[in-house]
Order: structure tokens, then C-alpha cells, then sequence
């Protein structure tokens, strides 16, 4: 069956440390990859997304995500995070081959610390 | 409205009784998404509406759950005799349409049903 895996569950990080999330998904055909991020009290939305050409990807408030087809990883980056980027980001898969089925991973809920 | 809306925000609710849960996407957008999130764990496929075609209902969990769609507009999820395995965040999405996969989903609020 297809699945993302999200390994880290929680993140403690210090201001101005960089930050790197895993995301690895098991499907063996072209995907399309999206990263969403819920802050507290707010609902999902969507931070970036994948769906051809260059595997890195820039989103919002300078995230970025590369998409590793030969590990078949969607790892999120971030060179130095802020007390404003504490929330839960979720990985999602959506196989390109015309449906409309997206595989959520469980999330992984980041802590800044000012 | 500009984004998805849910209704109620919080509903707490008695083992057994039933519930409705409502959801306003985004006008325009044909495809429509219910899924579940219960505590730690990731979003949980439940049912997709896609225009005026026959609704994808593999992710009900039982036949407690059901959901209707009034052509491309609103849409309620109706949980019949709550079980306490049922609270849960119940999140909504739309998107413009249901066939392309470049067109992101946006989601609601999402309901918080609790089950005493």
C-alpha cells in the first residue's frame, strides 16, 4: 500500500538553527509532492509543492523542499528557522497518474524556542 | 467566501447520538475532500465529491458515516450513533478541479467532534 513516513514527530529547535524534515513515501510512479504546514490555530495550508522540473523547490517564508526521486525522499529545509515557524508540517503524496487520492504523512510537530 | 468554512468550529457531543458537520468550499471549486485526524495522527481519507460523478466513499470508516454534496457547493458529513473513537478534527478541502493533480487543495478550519 502507499505511505509517507514523517520520522521525526517532534522538533525542539533554537532560533537561527537550520532545520531539515524528513519525508520518504512509497509508490513507485511519478508523484506529485506537497508540504503543508498548520500553525497554532489555523488550519492547513500549503507551504510548497512538486510536480516536475527542477526537484528543488522553494515555498513560502524561504522553505524549501528537494525531491530525491532515486531515494524517494521530499525532505524540507530551512537554513535558519524563527519562533514563527513553530507548528505541525505534514508531508503529502498525490500519485500523478490521474488520481485524485493524496497520502498524508502523520506530521511532524516543530517547537522553536525564542 | 475567500477559503473553506466548517460549521460548528467545536461539537461535543453524547455517545450515541448523531451529528452533522457542514462544509462551504471554496465557489468554483469542484472537487471536495472530508478527512479525519485523530490525535498524533496524520489525515485520514474519508470520502472525495468530484462535480456531479458518484462520490468516492472507500475511506468511511463504517456505515455510521455518510456525506451528501448539493452539486459543487455544500457538503455534510452525518455520523449516525457517536462512538467515542469518533472524536476526532474533521477537516475539509476543496479544489479546483479533480483530475489534475497540479492544483493544490485548500482546507478548512476543520471540526472538533468530541464524544463523551
Amino acid at each position: 500500500a502507499q505511505s509517507v513516513s514523517q520520522h521525526n514527530h517532534h522538533v525542539i529547535l533554537s532560533e537561527a538553527a537550520s532545520l531539515e524534515l524528513g519525508c520518504n513515501y512509497s509508490y513507485g510512479g511519478t508523484v506529485n509532492l506537497f508540504w503543508y504546514v498548520q500553525y497554532p490555530g489555523q488550519h492547513l495550508q500549503l507551504l510548497l509543492k512538486y510536480f516536475s522540473g527542477d526537484p528543488l523547490v522553494k515555498g513560502i517564508k524561504g522553505f524549501e523542499a528537494e525531491f530525491i526521486k532515486s531515494k524517494f525522499s521530499f525532505n524540507l529545509r530551512k537554513p535558519s528557522v524563527q519562533w514563527s515557524d513553530t507548528a505541525e508540517y505534514f508531508c503529502a503524496v498525490n500519485p500523478a497518474s490521474g488520481t485524485y487520492k493524496y497520502i498524508f504523512g502523520t506530521g511532524t510537530r516543530l517547537k522553536v524556542l525564542a | 467566501g475567500a477559503g473553506v468554512s466548517q460549521s460548528p468550529s467545536n461539537k461535543v457531543t453524547e455517545k450515541g447520538k448523531d451529528v452533522e458537520l457542514r462544509c462551504d468550499p471554496i465557489s468554483g471549486h469542484t472537487a471536495l475532500y472530508w478527512y479525519r485526524q485523530r490525535l498524533g495522527q496524520g489525515l485520514e481519507f474519508l470520502i472525495y465529491f468530484q462535480g456531479n460523478s458518484a462520490p468516492d466513499k472507500s475511506g468511511l470508516p463504517s456505515d455510521r458515516f455518510s456525506a451528501e454534496r448539493t452539486g459543487e457547493s455544500v457538503s455534510t458529513l452525518t455520523i449516525q450513533r457517536t462512538q467515542q473513537e469518533d472524536s476526532a478534527v474533521y477537516l475539509c478541502a476543496s479544489r479546483r478541479t479533480g483530475t489534475s493533480g497540479v492544483d493544490e487543495q485548500f482546507f478548512g478550519p476543520g471540526t472538533r467532534l468530541t464524544v463523551l
